[in-house]
């Protein structure tokens, strides 16, 4: 499987701020995902990235609040744009198909 | 859609005692099916997977789970647990005709506490 890290692993942010999450592949990969855990809950798909193409966005997530880079095959980047403490979760990347696997994920608080 | 459900929150268990983690899905195509492990502050780990094949899978440290397609359930279990298994399992399910969308449901989450 293959080796994910993101930066930053944790951050806390003051309200109205944004904050940009880098995922790094140790090799390509065609689809990359974002999910998002609220404290306490499971784990809810934001998007799907695949290189080359617009970020594909589920339902209650938009790309003004969530934009998302894929500029190649091993990097993506999801940030979180005017915060409010309701942002306050988990972020993880993944990557693979059908069978992911999945970054340490990030911890954003918001103040 | 699908939905996944996972009957308790919160399981509770002694040291040496075996375990089962209940889950059911909801699903109007075929599914692959999945167990991640998520031990605290860390990301999720790939505990087992079902995608085709025999019923029973066998996954790492020691879990299997049993597909039953009749029942739409994916339970996992374990003989006998140790004190480091004290986790949050989330099991999750993804439609097995892929596609462009490979979006992974997952459950809400069992927290397994193991106590000495």
């Amino acid at each position: 499987s293959a080796v994910i890290s993101q930066k930053p692993s944790r951050d806390i942010c003051q309200r109205g701020t944004s904050l940009t999450i880098q995922c790094q592949v140790d090799s390509q990969v065609t689809m990359m995902f974002w999910y998002r855990q609220q404290p306490g809950q499971s784990l809810t798909l934001i998007a799907t990235a695949n290189q080359g193409s617009e970020a594909t966005y589920e339902s209650g997530f938009v790309i003004d609040k969530f934009p998302i880079s894929r500029p190649n095959l091993t990097f993506s980047t999801l940030t979180v744009s005017n915060m409010s403490p309701e942002d306050s979760s988990i972020y993880l990347c993944s990557v693979g198909t059908y069978e992911q696997y999945f970054g340490p994920g990030t911890r954003l608080t918001v103040t | 859609a699908q939905s996944v459900t996972q009957l308790d929150s919160q399981v509770p268990v002694f040291e040496e005692a075996p375990v089962e983690l209940r889950c059911n899905y909801s699903s109007s195509v075929s599914v692959y099916l999945f167990w991640y492990v998520q031990y605290p502050n860390q990301g999720l780990q790939l505990l087992l997977k079902y995608l085709s094949g025999s019923t029973l899978v066998k996954g790492i440290n020691g879990f299997e789970a049993e597909f039953n397609k009749s029942q739409t359930s994916f339970h996992l279990r374990k003989p006998s647990v140790h004190i480091s298994d004290t986790a949050e399992y989330f099991c999750a399910v993804s439609e097995s005709s892929g596609g462009s969308n490979y979006k992974l449901t997952f459950g809400k989450g069992t927290l397994l506490t193991v106590n000495p």
